[in-house]
């Protein structure tokens, strides 16, 4: 089945810096890669997404990047904010399995 | 997209008993799923909740402990059955508006701990 690792796993940045979290996946045949941002005390939220026939995807400050011959993703938050803090994950579905497979969280930690 | 609310938020429980966590969706969703996070985790799928059908269960998560129903296209619920210590983590419902699970959303959860 689908095997997706996180790096890394707590990040620290200055407010106004940006931030890096990368993902790969295992499943040659995964085609859809989501990222969730969860808030102490709630569910996960979905912030962007990218399918597997585009390369780059961005959303003002957040932009996602997919390398399908590598198979490695990354989430790239620029100018950051305090409310940016929070665990971030990355997530890989395969067409054939239907199953969302989510990698080990990044926690997001930005400082004044 | 899609509104999720879960029932309880939170619940403290003695071991050995059960507690059924419901999930309402305010539009009809193709797929529900339920998933696990214990704490500082990630999150694992427990099961997909098939309308009119038994679950399709992940390896390592059986029916009798974690029974699942799915009477309609915006209700479903998860038993946690015999509860152990184990058993303590957040429970997850999600949805997704298309048959090929993309994207999928999620409830606030469930956070249960168990005595």
């Amino acid at each position: 089945g689908e095997n997706v690792e996180q790096h890394p796993s707590t990040l620290s940045v200055q407010e106004g810096d940006s931030a890096v979290i990368k993902c790969t996946y295992s499943d040659s045949a995964s085609n859809y890669f989501p990222w969730y941002k969860q808030e102490l005390g709630k569910g996960p939220q979905l912030i962007i997404d990218i399918r597997s026939n585009v390369g780059e995807k961005k959303d003002q400050r957040i932009a996602v990047t997919l390398n399908k011959t590598a198979k490695h993703f990354s989430l790239h938050i620029t100018e950051t904010q305090p409310e940016d803090s929070a665990v971030y994950f990355c997530a890989a579905i395969s067409g054939t399995a239907s199953k969302l497979t989510f990698g080990t969280g990044t926690r997001l930690q930005v400082t004044l | 997209s899609a509104v999720i609310s879960q029932k309880p938020s939170r619940d403290i429980c003695q071991r050995g008993t059960s507690l059924t966590i419901q999930c309402q969706v305010d539009s009809q969703v193709t797929m529900m799923f339920w998933y696990r996070q214990q704490p500082g985790q990630s999150l694992t799928l427990i099961a997909t909740a098939n309308q009119g059908s038994e679950a399709t269960y992940e390896s390592g998560f059986v029916i009798d402990k974690f029974p699942i129903s799915r009477p309609n296209l915006t209700f479903s619920t998860l038993t946690v059955s015999n509860m152990s210590p184990e058993d303590s983590s957040i429970y997850l419902c999600s949805v997704s508006e298309g048959r090929d699970s993309q994207p999928q959303h999620f409830g606030d959860g469930t956070r249960l701990s168990i005595l």
